[in-house]
């Protein structure tokens, strides 16, 4: 069964550093999300991305972040300068253009701790 | 705003039967699903409802009123592998690129 994958699964980064976090989605799916988990919060969205832009981001995706896809199978997400409460699991989601209950489906998430 | 309340934590008996409600306001309603979450990994679909009534799969079933911003996740059969997160979440419009809202998620413990 095909699934989401994110590398690395485990990130550790000084404050002030710049850090990628990469996804594969699911190969025809064509929309594309970020979200993160504090640890003991809720899972938060971060940005949507279809037809190569971003179609909608939350108030917690400012400057620091951006999203690209740059070869039709990766899809990353980089922040330019890492905070500390940046630390987060990270994970991205995927969803396919002819699922009827449009299920976003989850990679296994890359947990980023900033010291 | 949105707003979506679960239940922090259950507890319920291996072979029992288990109703995780959740009540939501949101700005508009356009499909609730229901996700597990064991710790420390991510998020995997269970259902989805978009019109009111019962979704049955498997052991698990879902509700939906949508007049009254509620579901429940109904589990059962319990078993200890049940033991997880389980986050009830809204997509408040239309379209493919659209946002889900997750609530804090009621971590349910399974006990023998």
């Amino acid at each position: 069964e095909p699934e989401v994958t994110q590398t690395p699964s485990h990130q550790v980064t000084q404050m002030g550093q710049e850090v990628i976090l990469r996804c594969v989605p699911i190969s025809n799916h064509l929309y594309f999300y970020w979200y993160r988990q504090i640890l003991g919060q809720k899972v938060e969205f971060l940005v949507s991305f279809y037809n190569n832009e971003i179609s909608e981001k939350s108030e917690i995706f400012d400057d620091q972040f951006s999203v690209e896809r740059p070869d039709g199978s990766n899809f990353t997400l980089k922040i330019r300068s890492t905070k500390l409460e940046d630390s987060a699991m990270y994970f991205c989601a995927s969803r396919g253009p002819q699922d009827l209950q449009e299920t976003q489906y989850f990679g296994p998430g890359t947990r980023l701790l900033v010291l | 705003g949105q707003n979506i309340d679960q239940p922090t934590e259950m507890t319920a008996t291996e072979g029992a039967i288990v109703q995780i409600n959740c009540t939501y306001q949101t700005s508009g309603f356009n499909g609730l699903f229901w996700y597990q979450q064991h710790a420390g990994e991510a998020p995997t679909f269970l259902s989805y409802n978009v019109l009111d009534g019962l979704e049955e799969k498997g052991r698990f079933s879902s509700f939906l009123s949508r007049s009254k911003g509620y579901s429940y996740l109904l589990l059962k059969e319990l078993q200890m592998k049940d033991s997880a997160s389980y986050l009830c979440a809204v997509r408040d419009a239309p379209g493919g690129y659209q946002k889900v809202t997750f609530g804090i998620g009621t971590k349910l413990q399974v006990i023998p």
